[in-house]
């Protein structure tokens, strides 16, 4: 069983920072990762996906990379609508990560 | 913009079957994607139930098959979800979405809002 670790389990960021969130697999994984955003109330958002790949109308200051074990999403230039929960889901394996809570001060 | 809409009973007695709906629109549950159910207990993470293609074609979530049934829509532009004999544990919000591609195994690109089931006598 394939099982996805996100730190850190809550982030409390500026506006106009960056941040990091990490997801890490207990095994080698393909680059089959996507990243979702997720609202109280809203459905959830396909942010990134094929590791660093941005989905369809997601601003450039959402970026993924990584690889095998350990993948990121950085969001540069914090904003206050970006306060939600972020997913890891490594689709191949039809597995997701716990979420990272980012809260803006 | 496609969207995705869930609708069924927001409480389910124990033992019941549990029997959701996703209403779909600007897609069609015949173009050439899978569609997937994902449920999030209070609390804890993401879990895929399973998907179905427009063949009837599905695949479930081993922890949950015995349970499960997914289904197409005959007259209406959605597909359906039940789950058999639940419990509390099955208490959870439960979200329709829209395979990025005809592979179940791809990106979730569109969901619903999600819908809180609660399983309580």
């Amino acid at each position: 069983e394939v099982v996805l670790t996100q730190s850190p389990a809550t982030l409390s960021v500026s506006p106009g920072e960056r941040i990091t969130l990490s997801c890490r697999a207990s095994q080698s994984l393909s680059s089959s990762l996507a990243w979702y955003q997720r609202k109280p109330g809203q459905a959830p958002r396909l942010l990134i996906y094929g590791a660093s790949t941005r989905a369809t109308g997601i601003p450039a200051r959402f970026s993924g990379s990584g690889s095998e074990t350990e993948f990121t999403l950085t969001i540069t230039s914090l904003q206050s609508e970006d306060s939600a929960l972020y997913y890891c889901h490594h689709y191949n394996f039809l597995t997701f990560g716990g979420g990272t809570k980012v809260e803006i001060k | 913009q496609v969207q995705l809409q869930e609708s069924g009973p927001g409480l389910v007695k124990p033992s019941e079957t549990l029997s959701l709906a996703c209403g779909v629109s600007n897609s069609s549950i015949t173009d050439n994607y899978y569609w997937g159910w994902i449920r999030q207990p209070p609390g804890k993470g993401l879990e895929w139930i399973g998907s179905i293609f427009r063949s009837g074609n599905t695949y479930y979530n081993p922890s949950l098959k015995s349970r499960v049934t997914i289904s197409l829509g005959t007259s209406k532009n959605q597909f359906s979800l039940k789950l058999r004999s639940v419990t509390a544990a099955d208490t959870a919000v439960y979200f329709c979405a829209r395979h990025q591609d005809s592979g179940h195994r791809s990106p979730l690109e569109y969901w619903g809002q999600g819908t809180l089931v609660t399983v309580s006598s």
